[in-house]
């Protein structure tokens, strides 16, 4: 397995532009979650996902959007690119609720 | 879920036991302590969890106090690849919203030959 799988590693935006953060896991995992890491802090969480269809905010969502069309695939839309928004991006997954997460390598994004 | 504090920073001797403290004095019942460790610029990676028990794994020991509102992680023999932050959280594990996990700042640990 591959476990949890996140591209670009790196990308500079300018403000105004828009990407989507991909994320996938192999893990056949039901739980997958997006979280960002401003330097020197812990994580915050932006949004998950329960399952195929379902996906709810976290505690930082504005400014992003999700979907999640496959168990797969959890990919995180940056609409309008803000440099508040430049921080690392890490996607997790998980199999069942109580059950430890698996974290992606992290994309770091810088926004000027 | 119930807030962790940990102290920002600590040295440990490589080969010696690394002893991470944790309190949680809010915890309510039905929250575990969860340790997750991130090494710099890596996702963060599962340690160990538990309830009220005593736990144990490859990687690490959990002690939790009787009456829950502190516990350790202990790396039995620290090497320097076990330089990093390690985070406590508490969390409720069988919530219906799925299985957030709340970082705080963490204990950054340096491990020194």
């Amino acid at each position: 397995n591959a476990g949890v799988t996140q591209t670009p590693k790196f990308r500079i935006l300018k403000i105004g532009q828009s990407m989507t953060l991909q994320c996938t896991q192999d893990m056949n995992h039901n739980y997958m979650y997006w979280y960002r890491q401003d330097p020197g802090m812990g994580l915050k969480l932006i949004y998950y996902s329960v399952g195929a269809g379902i996906t709810d905010k976290g505690e930082v969502p504005n400014g992003y959007n999700v979907s999640r069309s496959t168990t797969e695939d959890f990919p995180l839309r940056l609409e309008l690119a803000a440099p508040s928004q430049t921080s690392v991006y890490f996607c997790a997954s998980n199999l069942h609720r109580g059950y430890e997460q698996y974290f992606g390598p992290g994309t770091r994004l810088t926004v000027t | 879920d119930a807030k962790t504090t940990q102290p920002p920073s600590m040295d440990c001797a490589e080969g010696r036991a690394a002893n991470l403290p944790c309190n949680h004095s809010t915890i309510s019942g039905n929250e575990y302590v969860y340790w997750y460790r991130q090494i710099h610029s890596q996702g963060p990676q599962y340690i160990i969890h538990g309830l009220k028990n005593n736990e144990t794994n490859e990687m690490a020991s959990l002690i939790i106090t009787e009456d829950r509102k502190s516990s350790t992680l202990i790396l039995p023999h620290a090497t320097l690849r076990d330089t990093a932050v390690y985070y406590c959280i508490v969390r409720v594990a069988h919530e219906a919203a799925g299985n957030k996990l709340t970082f705080g700042g963490g204990t950054r640990v340096l491990v020194k030959p």
